[in-house]
């Protein structure tokens, strides 16, 4: 058990709707990131946020967007799903600024767009 | 740009026998590296990591890396495989920079034998 949950576990949407993803970090970790793994592939980083704050955005389109809140949960929205959107989507967490710190991964959720 | 990269898709090792998951890296400065595990249908778990010190990094269930600068590689260990250790194990390397992401390889799916 890494202390970071996520919900919901799956779901499945139509393409063209929105969806909220939730995730609760570890206790004590204020920096929550997000992944996304297709199928038979590794996770790329979706985006990061610290202090409610994003501060760091990888290689996804604008309707991909999230929130911090002061508790250090975090939700991850994704508007105008597409069918490459079908994927497994990974919250972790961590310390702060300390590059070595070691990244917990939740257990993901499963999303299906049909 | 940081990057890791696992030369196997797969690799198979009887029960009982000892097992290495191939690693190497790129990275400009010092590399903070890391292997997860992956079980099917489940999120991602932190097996071991290198930042600094000791070549011979020991992790969780048994495993260690083996940190070879002049090689650049970080290839994952086990002195006696088991069934269970059977799953799909990634490679990663911190980008060092603004956000600190995870760089994932494309996974290495390893199968042990009974």
């Amino acid at each position: 058990e890494t202390g970071v949950t996520q919900s919901p576990t799956h779901l499945i949407k139509t393409r063209g709707q929105q969806v909220t993803l939730r995730c609760s970090s570890q206790s004590g970790h204020n920096t929550v990131s997000w992944y996304q793994q297709a199928l038979g592939q590794g996770p790329q980083f979706i985006f990061q946020y610290y202090r409610e704050e994003e501060n760091g955005r990888g290689n996804f389109p604008p309707r991909f967007s999230g929130l911090q809140f002061p508790n250090y949960s975090s939700e991850l929205n994704v508007n105008a799903l597409e069918l490459d959107d079908s994927a497994l989507y990974l919250c972790a967490s961590s310390l702060p600024s300390e590059s070595g710190n070691t990244i917990y991964f939740g257990e993901g959720s499963w999303l299906t767009v049909v | 740009a940081q990057s890791v990269a696992q030369p196997e898709d797969q690799v198979n090792v009887a029960e009982g026998n000892p097992l290495t998951v191939k690693c190497t890296y790129s990275v400009s400065g010092n590399p903070y590296l890391f292997w997860y595990v992956q079980y099917p249908n489940r999120g991602l778990q932190f097996l071991l990591k290198y930042i600094t010190g000791d070549n011979l990094v020991k992790g969780s269930y048994g495993f260690e890396a083996e940190f070879n600068k002049s090689q650049t590689s970080f290839h994952l260990k086990k002195p006696s495989a088991l069934v269970s250790d059977s799953a799909l194990y990634f490679c990663a390397v911190r980008d060092i920079g603004r956000d600190d992401k995870i760089i994932f390889g494309k996974g290495t799916r390893l199968h042990i034998l009974p």
